[in-house]
């Protein structure tokens, strides 16, 4: 099973700030990578697939990269309705897994 | 639109079984791949099961294999979760999911509609 570690647990940032978040898989899994945004009390909202191609209706603020085992979701400048958790989620045929999450709060 | 219904959610106590269901409308859902995701309150999310248009290919979560069976209905727009020897830390609310559809290319594997969740908890 494919494990997913997200780093940093917590972000702290502030309004126009660069924010860098970290997923990092257990083993390789190649471009099938995506990210999700959740804010409190809503479900999640895709905002890239297979590691670097955003949704529609993504600001393109939002970019993500990487391939194998390490990945990134860069957040250009936030705004203040960024401030949310962020889940990678990754698929291996049909063996699926998020990560653990990375809280951006407003420092 | 999409409307993604789930139900079945209860307090149940341990070893006992439960059933979820979904409701799906605003789209062709023999079309897509169907999955569930739960998340305790307040926690992560969990990927539990999944499966494909016609349910001949089904997946699911180390956690929940052997208990756990997912199952869907074409003709009555219906997703569906039995859960038997449910565990206390079964306890969340589980969430039917869409695959995603982009440029007219379905991805079975991401999701991009959402149900607004049913509470399951396990306790005695």
């Amino acid at each position: 099973e494919i494990v997913l570690t997200q780093s940093p647990a917590t972000l702290s940032l502030s309004p126009g700030d660069r924010a860098t978040l970290s997923c990092r898989a257990s083993q390789s899994v190649r471009s099938f990578l995506a990210w999700y945004q959740q804010k409190p009390g809503q479900t999640p909202r895709l905002l890239i697939y297979d590691a670097s191609n955003r949704a529609t209706g993504v600001p393109a603020r939002f970019s993500g990269s990487g391939s194998g085992t390490d990945f990134t979701l860069t957040i250009s400048s936030l705004e203040p309705e960024d401030f949310a958790v962020y889940y990678c989620q990754q698929r291996t045929n049909w063996r699926l897994a998020f990560g653990g999450g990375t809280k951006v709060e407003i420092k | 639109e999409v409307q993604l219904v789930e139900s079945g959610g209860d307090l149940v106590q341990p070893g006992r079984s439960l059933r979820l269901s979904c409701a799906a409308s605003g789209f062709t859902f023999d079309n897509y791949a169907m999955h569930w995701v739960r998340q305790v309150p307040g926690k992560g999310l969990e990927w539990v099961s999944g499966l494909n248009w016609n349910g001949g290919t089904v997946g699911y979560a180390d956690s929940v294999k052997g208990r756990f069976t997912i199952s869907r209905d074409n003709a009555r727009n219906s997703l569906y979760l039995q859960m038997n020897s449910l565990r206390v830390e079964d306890t969340a609310f589980y969430y039917c999911v869409k695959s995603l559809e982009i440029f007219g290319v379905i991805i079975e594997y991401y999701f991009d509609s959402w149900g607004q969740g049913t509470l399951v908890t396990v306790a005695s």
